[in-house]
């Protein structure tokens, strides 16, 4: 799981502030995840995408939440005018083709609302 | 709502003893469950997994059993060791969408020397 990274490891936004997040995949990976843990629970799923295209967004907040997964560089998953409630670790996995796979999770970013 | 549950937060075992992690589920379309291990400041690693035409898979000194009827699952751990102290994740999903996994909130294991 080396080999999906994330960055920034840790952000530190203000209330209204927008937050940006971004994944690489593994090498020879074309599908990313996100999702997210609030403290004290498990992960959620959040959404699925390939390059270009948003396959699965049923867990996404419908509000300041988006993704993408251009053709070219990492997906970014982007929150805009955060609230403290969306403090939170936030894990992304790739995996090379979609369902049937192992998914391998990089290190995740942890956002905190001040 | 929380679909799998791991009621136990904390376990600790003696190093060269066995290690039972447990989890239910309640969502009865799951037909796909893993576990997974996270140590601190990583992602969580993919340790096993167990299809629901299965009862049992083994890898190594990690076994997971499956009890479809009382939607409940473990794994077990042996011999523990001291680098399996870690956050021990179950999940789920439907096979169909296996990348839409359910996850419970970890366990954390500890292994005493």
């Amino acid at each position: 799981n080396a080999g999906v990274m994330q960055n920034p490891r840790h952000l530190v936004r203000r209330r209204g502030q927008e937050a940006r997040l971004r994944c690489s995949p593994m090498k020879g990976h074309s599908h990313v995840y996100w999702y997210r843990q609030l403290p004290e629970e498990g992960l959620k799923f959040m959404v699925y995408l390939q390059k270009e295209n948003i396959i699965d967004e049923s867990g996404m907040p419908k509000e300041r939440f988006s993704a993408e997964f251009p053709k070219e560089g990492p997906s970014i998953l982007r929150i805009q005018q955060v609230v403290r409630g969306d403090s939170a670790a936030y894990f992304c996995a790739s995996s090379m083709t979609g369902v049937g796979t192992e998914a391998f999770f990089g290190q995740g970013t942890r956002l905190t609302v001040v | 709502d929380q679909q799998v549950k791991q009621n136990s937060p904390s376990l600790s075992v003696q190093e060269g003893r066995i290690s039972i992690l447990n989890c239910d589920y309640t969502n009865s379309m799951f037909d796909y469950f893993l576990w997974y291990k996270k140590y601190p400041a990583e992602g969580p690693t993919f340790l096993i997994s167990i299809s629901s035409i299965k009862d049992k898979n083994e890898d190594g000194r990690f076994t997971v059993f499956l009890n479809k009827s009382a939607k409940h699952l473990s794994l077990h751990i042996v011999p523990s060791q001291p680098g399996d102290s870690a956050v021990y994740f179950c999940a789920a999903s439907e096979l169909s969408n296996d990348y839409k996994l359910s996850f419970g909130a970890g366990t954390t294991v500890t292994v005493r020397a």
